[in-house]
This record gives structure tokens, sequence and C-alpha cells, in this order.
């Protein structure tokens, strides 16, 4: 079955740190893969997104991610953490099929020290 | 801009009580959804709906019933709350493999 596993519940860094989410996918196909932040009281935010071509994608707020097939992995960085990233942040895989739904793991949130 | 809205932001009912929680989309996408966000648990779709009145059950269907009369709004009922429904509810559209997601109904059932 399908499923996304993000091993790490909680991570606080310091500010100017740089960051690593890890997030890792059981999916038969290709999978499309995404990550989205979520701050606290608000919707989820499409941080950015895996298709297909180039396996290290850029998204908003300076942050990418690397797709390692091999490794079944699809982790999350920024050389330099804000304080205004302090959120909690998903990674998901959407199904190819007719529902086009998204499986979700079940979140990291991120705490940054000052 | 994508627009998902949500029709409430926090909601308080008590346990036997009907409720709707209403969702709007201002694109003309076919597909929506409605997840449920617990702590821990991350999201997990309770329905889904791919055309006005098609309805599909998710993971979490039990105690959910969904509504989809008109393409723009898809509504998510309980039709007799309970307290483990207490929870975030999110609402999504969708376009390409793309999901727009509302900002959310933090729902407590007492």
């Amino acid at each position: 079955a399908q499923s996304v596993t993000q091993p790490d519940i909680h991570i606080t860094v310091s500010e100017g740190a740089s960051l690593e989410l890890r997030c890792n996918y059981s999916y038969g196909a290709t999978p499309y893969l995404f990550w989205y932040v979520q701050s606290p009281g608000q919707g989820l935010q499409l941080l950015l997104k895996y298709f297909s071509g180039d396996t290290l994608v850029q998204g908003i707020k300076g942050f990418e991610a690397e797709f390692k097939r091999s490794q079944s992995s699809f982790n999350l960085r920024k050389p330099s953490v804000h304080w205004s990233d302090a959120a909690e942040y998903f990674c998901a895989v959407v199904l190819m099929d007719s529902s086009y739904k998204l499986i979700f793991g079940s979140g990291t949130r991120l705490l940054v020290r000052p | 801009d994508v627009k998902v809205t949500q029709s409430s932001r926090y909601l308080v009912k008590r346990t036997g009580e009907k409720v709707f929680l209403e969702c709007v989309q201002d694109m003309d996408h076919e597909n929506m959804f409605w997840y449920r966000q617990d702590p821990g648990l991350g999201l997990r779709l309770i329905y889904f709906s791919y055309d006005v009145k098609m309805k599909e059950k998710g993971d979490i269907p039990e105690g959910y019933s969904v509504s989809r009369e008109k393409k723009e709004r898809f509504s998510l009922i309980l039709e007799s709350a309970s307290t483990n429904q207490t929870s975030m509810y999110l609402c999504a559209s969708r376009y390409s493999n793309e999901q727009y997601f509302g900002p959310g109904t933090r729902l407590t059932v007492t």
C-alpha cells in the first residue's frame, strides 16, 4: 500500500542554521511528491513539488527538495532557517488513479531557536 | 489565484447535533476533497468528489456524509456529531496534479 513516512515528529534548529526534513515514501510507480507547510491556525501552503525531470526542485521561501529514487526519499532542505519558518511540514504523494487523492505523512513540527 | 474558502474557522457543537461544513472554490475545479487533520496522524481523506453529485469514500468515511449539488460547493455533513469528531477539517480542490487547500475549520464537539 502507498504510504509516506516522516520519521521526525519534532525538530529544533537555531535561527540561521541549515535544515533537513526527512520524507520516505512507498509507491509502486513513479511518484508525484509534494511538500506543504502549515503555519499555526492556517491551511496548507504548497512549498514545492516533484513530477519528473531534475531531481533537485526549488520551491518558495528558499526551500528545496531532492528526489532520490534509490532511497525512496524526498527530503526537504533549507540552507539558513528564519524564525518565520517555524511551522508544521507535511510530505505527500498523490495517487495517480481516478481519485488523485493525497497520501500524507504524519508531519514534522519545526521549532526555531532565536 | 485559486481561492478555496470554508464557511467557518472555528465551530463548537454539542454531541448529537447535525453539523454542516461548507467549502467553496472559485476555479471550476472538478475534484474536491475533505480531509481530517489530527496530531501525529497527518491528514486523512474522508470523502472526495470528482463531479457534481458524484462522491467517493475516502479512508475514514464513517460518521460522515457529503453533498455536491453545484460544482463550486462541497459540503461535509456530520449526521450526529460525536466527541471523537473533534478535529481540524480541511477542504481542497484539484487542478491538474495539484491540490489547493482552504484555511480549515477547527470543530470542537462537546
